[in-house]
Protein backbone atom coordinates (compact mmCIF):
# COMPACT_ATOMS: atom_id res chain seq x y z
CA UNK A 1 0.00 0.00 0.00
CA UNK A 2 2.27 2.53 -1.32
CA UNK A 3 2.11 5.80 0.49
CA UNK A 4 3.52 9.50 0.11
CA UNK A 5 4.40 12.26 2.26
CA UNK A 6 4.12 15.67 1.71
CA UNK A 7 4.53 19.21 4.51
CA UNK A 8 1.25 20.59 5.56
CA UNK A 9 1.69 23.63 4.18
CA UNK A 10 3.78 26.22 2.06
CA UNK A 11 4.20 29.71 1.28
CA UNK A 12 5.38 31.39 -1.88
CA UNK A 13 5.21 34.86 -3.31
CA UNK A 14 3.64 35.85 -6.37
CA UNK A 15 5.52 35.97 -9.23
CA UNK A 16 8.06 33.19 -8.30
CA UNK A 17 8.62 29.50 -8.58
CA UNK A 18 7.28 27.03 -6.10
CA UNK A 19 8.58 23.81 -5.54
CA UNK A 20 5.95 21.30 -4.15
CA UNK A 21 8.20 18.04 -2.17
CA UNK A 22 6.86 14.62 -2.10
CA UNK A 23 8.64 11.32 -1.07
CA UNK A 24 7.21 8.53 -1.79
CA UNK A 25 9.77 5.44 -0.43
CA UNK A 26 7.78 2.26 -1.32
CA UNK A 27 6.59 3.45 -4.81
CA UNK A 28 6.55 0.03 -6.88
CA UNK A 29 7.59 -0.29 -10.14
CA UNK A 30 4.10 -0.04 -12.25
CA UNK A 31 3.35 3.01 -9.92
CA UNK A 32 2.81 6.64 -12.01
CA UNK A 33 2.98 9.32 -9.73
CA UNK A 34 -0.09 12.02 -10.09
CA UNK A 35 -0.32 15.30 -8.62
CA UNK A 36 -3.69 17.51 -8.53
CA UNK A 37 -5.00 20.40 -6.72
CA UNK A 38 -8.01 21.26 -5.14
CA UNK A 39 -9.82 24.45 -4.36
CA UNK A 40 -12.28 24.48 -1.44
CA UNK A 41 -15.81 23.03 -2.27
CA UNK A 42 -14.39 21.87 -5.51
CA UNK A 43 -13.39 18.40 -7.09
CA UNK A 44 -9.59 17.97 -7.33
CA UNK A 45 -8.35 19.52 -10.91
CA UNK A 46 -5.24 17.15 -12.13
CA UNK A 47 -1.71 18.96 -12.54
CA UNK A 48 0.34 16.58 -13.88
CA UNK A 49 1.77 12.68 -13.90
CA UNK A 50 5.27 11.14 -14.90
CA UNK A 51 6.87 7.51 -13.96
CA UNK A 52 9.99 7.76 -14.56
CA UNK A 53 11.36 10.98 -16.56
CA UNK A 54 10.73 14.56 -15.92
CA UNK A 55 7.39 15.83 -17.86
CA UNK A 56 6.53 19.05 -18.64
CA UNK A 57 3.09 20.67 -19.52
CA UNK A 58 1.42 23.96 -19.10
CA UNK A 59 0.41 23.88 -15.86
CA UNK A 60 3.42 22.59 -14.11
CA UNK A 61 6.83 20.77 -14.49
CA UNK A 62 7.84 16.90 -12.39
CA UNK A 63 10.71 16.67 -11.29
CA UNK A 64 11.47 12.75 -10.09
CA UNK A 65 14.29 11.56 -8.48
CA UNK A 66 16.36 8.97 -10.44
CA UNK A 67 15.40 6.22 -7.70
CA UNK A 68 11.85 7.21 -7.82
CA UNK A 69 11.66 7.88 -3.81
CA UNK A 70 10.93 11.48 -4.44
CA UNK A 71 9.41 13.88 -7.16
CA UNK A 72 8.87 17.46 -7.07
CA UNK A 73 5.74 19.88 -8.29
CA UNK A 74 7.80 22.80 -10.14
CA UNK A 75 5.00 26.10 -10.95
CA UNK A 76 7.26 28.05 -12.09
CA UNK A 77 5.56 31.81 -11.65
CA UNK A 78 2.86 31.41 -8.97
CA UNK A 79 0.02 33.18 -9.61
CA UNK A 80 -2.97 33.59 -6.65
CA UNK A 81 -5.50 31.49 -8.39
CA UNK A 82 -2.29 28.97 -7.97
CA UNK A 83 -3.20 28.78 -4.40
CA UNK A 84 -5.05 25.65 -3.10
CA UNK A 85 -4.25 21.91 -1.79
CA UNK A 86 -1.79 20.13 -3.90
CA UNK A 87 -2.33 16.39 -3.61
CA UNK A 88 1.05 13.99 -4.47
CA UNK A 89 -0.37 10.31 -5.04
CA UNK A 90 0.66 7.44 -6.39
CA UNK A 91 -2.04 5.75 -8.92
CA UNK A 92 -1.15 1.70 -9.47
CA UNK A 93 -3.66 -0.23 -11.96
CA UNK A 94 -6.91 0.40 -10.09
CA UNK A 95 -6.89 3.44 -7.73
CA UNK A 96 -5.18 6.55 -6.07
CA UNK A 97 -4.91 6.70 -2.28
CA UNK A 98 -4.42 10.27 -1.21
CA UNK A 99 -3.06 11.91 2.00
CA UNK A 100 -3.78 15.37 3.53
CA UNK A 101 -1.98 17.22 0.56
CA UNK A 102 0.27 20.19 0.90
CA UNK A 103 -1.98 23.51 1.21
CA UNK A 104 0.06 26.49 -0.78
CA UNK A 105 -0.67 30.15 -0.01
CA UNK A 106 0.48 32.51 -2.62
CA UNK A 107 1.53 36.09 -1.11
CA UNK A 108 0.91 39.28 -2.98
CA UNK B 1 -18.58 20.25 -23.52
CA UNK B 2 -17.53 16.93 -22.14
CA UNK B 3 -17.21 16.25 -18.59
CA UNK B 4 -18.49 14.71 -15.03
CA UNK B 5 -22.16 16.24 -13.42
CA UNK B 6 -22.97 15.42 -9.69
CA UNK B 7 -25.75 16.35 -8.80
CA UNK B 8 -27.46 17.86 -6.34
CA UNK B 9 -24.25 20.26 -5.34
CA UNK B 10 -26.31 20.24 -1.80
CA UNK B 11 -27.95 17.35 -0.46
CA UNK B 12 -30.19 16.81 3.49
CA UNK B 13 -31.50 13.94 4.79
CA UNK B 14 -32.73 12.64 7.91
CA UNK B 15 -30.75 9.96 10.00
CA UNK B 16 -32.34 6.58 9.03
CA UNK B 17 -33.18 7.22 5.66
CA UNK B 18 -31.16 6.18 2.62
CA UNK B 19 -30.21 8.69 -0.31
CA UNK B 20 -28.71 8.70 -3.53
CA UNK B 21 -26.26 10.90 -5.28
CA UNK B 22 -25.99 10.75 -8.75
CA UNK B 23 -22.74 10.98 -11.17
CA UNK B 24 -22.53 11.15 -14.71
CA UNK B 25 -19.90 11.20 -17.39
CA UNK B 26 -20.21 12.13 -20.98
CA UNK B 27 -16.19 10.93 -21.65
CA UNK B 28 -16.90 7.83 -22.56
CA UNK B 29 -14.58 6.74 -19.56
CA UNK B 30 -15.13 3.33 -18.75
CA UNK B 31 -13.77 3.34 -15.35
CA UNK B 32 -15.62 5.56 -12.42
CA UNK B 33 -15.02 6.54 -9.04
CA UNK B 34 -16.62 7.71 -5.81
CA UNK B 35 -14.77 9.16 -3.00
CA UNK B 36 -15.34 11.09 0.19
CA UNK B 37 -13.53 13.52 1.82
CA UNK B 38 -14.20 15.01 5.66
CA UNK B 39 -12.95 18.35 6.13
CA UNK B 40 -8.87 19.30 6.26
CA UNK B 41 -8.53 15.47 5.07
CA UNK B 42 -7.73 13.91 1.73
CA UNK B 43 -10.40 11.79 -0.15
CA UNK B 44 -10.49 8.39 0.83
CA UNK B 45 -12.31 5.94 -1.90
CA UNK B 46 -15.77 4.29 -1.56
CA UNK B 47 -15.93 2.35 -4.57
CA UNK B 48 -14.55 2.33 -7.66
CA UNK B 49 -16.10 0.37 -11.15
CA UNK B 50 -13.89 -0.59 -14.48
CA UNK B 51 -16.93 -1.56 -16.83
CA UNK B 52 -20.44 -1.99 -16.95
CA UNK B 53 -21.89 -4.26 -14.20
CA UNK B 54 -18.98 -4.60 -12.63
CA UNK B 55 -17.80 -2.69 -9.54
CA UNK B 56 -15.50 -3.36 -6.42
CA UNK B 57 -14.94 -2.20 -3.05
CA UNK B 58 -12.93 0.59 -1.82
CA UNK B 59 -11.48 1.32 1.44
CA UNK B 60 -14.44 2.09 3.37
CA UNK B 61 -17.10 0.71 2.00
CA UNK B 62 -19.48 -0.07 4.67
CA UNK B 63 -22.60 1.67 4.75
CA UNK B 64 -22.33 2.28 0.63
CA UNK B 65 -24.00 0.72 -2.59
CA UNK B 66 -23.52 1.00 -6.22
CA UNK B 67 -24.75 0.08 -9.47
CA UNK B 68 -23.20 0.95 -12.96
CA UNK B 69 -26.43 -0.32 -15.52
CA UNK B 70 -24.72 2.19 -17.24
CA UNK B 71 -21.17 3.33 -18.85
CA UNK B 72 -22.44 6.82 -18.25
CA UNK B 73 -23.81 6.59 -14.60
CA UNK B 74 -22.05 5.46 -11.82
CA UNK B 75 -25.21 6.76 -9.02
CA UNK B 76 -23.84 6.20 -5.14
CA UNK B 77 -26.58 5.44 -2.30
CA UNK B 78 -25.63 6.02 1.30
CA UNK B 79 -27.46 4.13 3.22
CA UNK B 80 -28.74 4.30 7.00
CA UNK B 81 -26.15 1.73 7.89
CA UNK B 82 -23.50 4.58 7.30
CA UNK B 83 -22.72 5.68 10.89
CA UNK B 84 -21.45 9.06 9.98
CA UNK B 85 -22.61 9.81 6.46
CA UNK B 86 -22.26 13.64 6.54
CA UNK B 87 -19.11 14.44 4.02
CA UNK B 88 -18.11 15.52 0.72
CA UNK B 89 -18.53 13.48 -1.83
CA UNK B 90 -16.94 13.42 -5.28
CA UNK B 91 -16.96 10.99 -8.35
CA UNK B 92 -14.17 10.73 -10.64
CA UNK B 93 -13.62 8.96 -13.99
CA UNK B 94 -10.86 7.54 -16.16
CA UNK B 95 -10.31 6.56 -19.76
CA UNK B 96 -8.96 2.95 -18.45
CA UNK B 97 -8.05 1.97 -14.84
CA UNK B 98 -4.35 1.82 -15.73
CA UNK B 99 -1.85 4.37 -13.27
CA UNK B 100 -0.64 6.36 -16.72
CA UNK B 101 -4.42 7.85 -16.85
CA UNK B 102 -5.67 11.16 -14.65
CA UNK B 103 -9.14 10.88 -13.24
CA UNK B 104 -11.59 13.86 -13.99
CA UNK B 105 -13.67 15.03 -11.35
CA UNK B 106 -16.88 16.35 -10.60
CA UNK B 107 -18.19 19.47 -8.99
CA UNK B 108 -19.17 17.43 -5.78
CA UNK B 109 -22.35 16.68 -3.67
CA UNK B 110 -22.32 18.18 -0.19
CA UNK B 111 -24.49 15.79 2.07
CA UNK B 112 -25.59 16.68 5.44
CA UNK B 113 -27.43 14.70 7.99
CA UNK B 114 -29.69 16.31 9.84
Amino acid sequence: DAKTTQPNSMESNEEEPVHLPCNHSTISGTDYIHWYRQLPSQGPEYVIHGLTSNVNNRMASLAIAEDRKSSTLILHRATLRDAAVYYCILRDLVDMRFGAGTRLTVKP
Amino acid sequence: DGGITQSPKYLFRKEGQNVTLSCEQNLNHDAMYWYRQDPGQGLRLIYYSQIVNDFQKGDIAEGYSVSREKKESFPLTVTSAQKNPTAFYLCASAGTSGGYNEQFFGPGTRLTVL
